[in-house]
């Protein structure tokens, strides 16, 4: 079955450093990766994503990075802010129509 | 655009009772996938609605069922409660296939007692 899973189920950074939330996956079938953030109260919020034909994918102060090798993806959180703090969760797709959640990192940002 | 609107936002009921939860989709958006989020757990896939008709489902009893609209708008009926439904119930809709991800409604926290 699918399992997602994640190495670390909580995350304290200081301000203005950069985060890193890992990520493993045991599909390898699995081609479309998104990472989300969940705030308290709030339903999942779309960050990034990346299909299984790249390795790297950047956005705004965010990279994602996916090893197939491995089976393993990365956020990459630049210049961490208070408003980073939340349960960030790595979903992965295997071209069909749900998509598999892991357990969540709690990241909490350190003013 | 409006977002993904899901009602109620908090919910109790008895075990034994029925629920519906309702959910309207993003503008532009034709998919539904409805989850379930036991605390301190990632979403759990339940089903998804493409064209009014379920598209795919996860490992959910039959006792959760579901409806699409002609204006993608949704519905989520879970008979016979049980203690363990308790869980923030998520709708997300998407285009097609989920092509650029879904996005999510805040989702109905249910409360079985």
């Amino acid at each position: 079955g699918e399992s997602v899973g994640l190495h670390l189920p909580t995350l304290s950074v200081q301000e203005g450093d950069n985060s890193i939330i890992n990520c493993a996956y045991s599909n390898s079938a699995s081609d479309y990766f998104i990472w989300y953030k969940q705030e308290s109260g709030k339903g999942p919020q779309f960050i990034i994503d990346i299909r299984s034909n790249m390795d790297k994918r950047q956005g705004q102060r965010v990279t994602v990075l996916l090893n197939k090798t491995v089976k393993h993806l990365s956020l990459q959180i630049a210049a961490t802010q208070p408003g980073d703090s939340a349960v960030y969760f790595c979903a992965e797709n295997n071209n069909g129509n749900q998509f598999y959640f892991g357990t969540g990192t709690s990241l909490t940002v350190i003013p | 655009e409006t977002g993904v609107t899901q009602s109620p936002t908090h919910l109790i009921k008895t075990r034994g009772q029925q629920v519906t939860l309702r959910c309207s989709s993003q503008s532009g958006h034709n998919t539904v996938s409805w989850y379930q989020q036991a605390l301190g757990q990632g979403p759990q896939f339940i089903f998804q609605y493409y064209r009014e008709e379920e598209n795919g489902r996860g490992n959910f009893p039959p006792r959760f069922s579901g409806l699409q609209f002609p204006n993608y708008s949704s519905e989520l009926n879970v008979n016979a409660l049980e203690l363990d439904d308790s869980a923030l119930y998520l709708c997300a809709s998407s285009l097609e296939g989920g092509s650029g991800g879904y996005t999510f409604g805040s989702g109905t926290r249910l409360t079985v007692v």
